[in-house]
């Protein structure tokens, strides 16, 4: 079935570092999303990805989806210790049905 | 205007029986998807209910079922419960049906279900 391999599993960073999430799918994607998780709490959607080459910012966080529509990577600009929590991805099959597929998440931890 | 909300919290049930989850989704919002999140397998798809109809199912046994209501108010029922459903279940609501938008989906604070 398909997978989403998901890099690093942690990453510690000091407060301004940038950080940068990774995520590949064995199969071709329709789109991808983005989610974040503080610890304690529930997902919050981030962002949904569709076309290829795709490139999106939301404040300090872009994010890209790759050309071949198999991989798709977060980064972070200059981290701030509200950035901490686990960031997942989910890609979603090309030619299936909605099922999203989840990455096993990015925990962010940012020391001050 | 209110969240999502799940309803009860947290529950305790015993290997063999079964547990109804609840979730209301925001005003308006007509779509209801479920998610299990577990340390070992992370979050994983369960279903999508759009106008009370099971739109994708995720690759999960029959003993987890679902519904959908008029009013867009969601169910989720595991039956023969085993000490591996012990997880995080978590429904989110978006506007419309997912598989045809990139809409938000905005989650509830999530059933913590432990079977003993």
């Amino acid at each position: 079935g398909q997978q989403v391999m998901q890099i690093p599993q942690y990453q510690h960073v000091q407060e301004g570092e940038d950080f940068t999430t990774y995520c590949n799918s064995s199969t071709t994607l329709s789109n991808i999303q983005w989610y974040k998780q503080r610890p304690g709490g529930h997902p919050v959607f981030l962002i949904q990805l569709v076309k290829s080459g795709e490139v999106k910012k939301q404040k300090r966080l872009t994010f890209q989806f790759g050309e071949a529509k198999k991989n798709s990577s977060l980064h972070i600009t200059a981290t701030q210790t509200t950035d901490v929590g686990t960031y997942f991805c989910a890609g979603v099959r090309s030619g299936g049905s909605y099922i999203p597929t989840f990455g096993r998440g990015t925990s962010l931890i940012v020391h001050p | 205007k209110a969240g999502v909300t799940q309803t009860p919290r947290y529950l305790i049930k015993t290997r063999g029986q079964q547990v109804t989850l609840s979730c209301s989704p925001i005003s308006g919002h007509r779509s209801v998807s479920w998610y299990q999140q577990t340390p070992g397998q992370g979050l994983q798809f369960l279903f999508e209910y759009f106008s009370e109809t099971q739109r994708n199912k995720g690759n999960f046994p029959g003993r987890f079922s679902g519904r959908q209501f008029s009013n867009s108010r969601s169910e989720m029922n595991v039956s023969t419960l085993e000490l591996g459903d012990s997880a995080l279940y978590l429904c989110a609501s978006s506007l419309v049906y997912r598989g045809g938008s990139a809409d938000t989906q905005y989650f509830g604070p999530g059933t913590r279900l432990t079977v003993l």
